[in-house]
């Protein structure tokens, strides 16, 4: 059965420090990998999209990397701002990417 | 936001009553879906469409139908709806940029079924 598992399942982290969130996914045929951003009460928001061939994208303070030999994500957050309190979604399109399979999400707290 | 509307946002309904939900985009885009959200869960596909009158079944379609008489409207519609239907509805497009296949989601519809 496809897939997705993220981790942790919540964190707290203060403001300016580093986070790293983890996925990691059963999903075959493979397509793509992508994170969200869900802010409470909002639609998730795209950050990045990755490719099989693709083993890490940038977007701002948000770094994904792709290890799709290990079917391991991870969504780095580099100097944390309390706007980044949100849940994190990984994604795993399936076949020809119109199949999304979501992870159930990391629910990250930047504290003051 | 690509343009998709979601409404109503908030709804509290009875058990066994009906309920439709609308999603409204204004781009012209062909595949529309319907998701829930629970906790503990990821997003689950309910059912989706790739064409007016084109839909098709998801996951968790069991208790919901959808119609899309216009490429702009996709409905959800809860027959008779139950407790275990309280959730948070999404829409979502998809639409390809850049080689690959992106998705937007709506803002969101809150319904409690009491």
């Amino acid at each position: 059965k496809n897939q997705v598992e993220q981790s942790p399942q919540s964190l707290i982290i203060l403001e300016g420090k580093n986070c790293t969130l983890q996925c990691n996914y059963t999903v075959s045929p493979f397509s793509n990998l992508r994170w969200y951003k869900q802010d409470t009460g909002r639609g998730p928001v795209s950050l990045t999209i990755m490719t099989f061939s693709e083993n890490t994208k940038s977007n701002g303070r948000y770094t994904a990397t792709l290890d799709a030999d290990t079917k391991q994500s991870s969504l780095h957050i580099t100097a944390s701002q309390l706007s980044d309190s949100a849940s994190y979604i990984c994604v795993v399109s399936e076949g020809y990417g119109q199949n999304f399979v979501f992870g159930p999400g990391t629910r990250l707290s930047v504290l003051p | 936001d690509a343009g998709i509307t979601q409404s109503p946002r908030h709804k509290v309904t009875e058990t066994g009553t009906p309920v439709t939900l609308r999603c409204h985009q204004t781009e012209n885009h062909r595949y529309m879906y319907w998701y829930r959200q629970d906790p503990g869960h990821g997003l689950r596909l309910i059912h989706y469409s790739y064409g007016v009158k084109d839909t098709d079944k998801g996951e968790v379609s069991d208790g919901y139908s959808v119609s899309r008489s216009k490429t702009e409207d996709f409905l959800l519609t809860l027959e008779s709806a139950t407790s275990s239907q309280t959730s948070v509805y999404f829409c979502a497009i998809s639409e390809e940029q850049g080689g690959h296949t992106e998705a937007f989601f709506g803002q969101g519809t809150r319904l409690t079924v009491v």
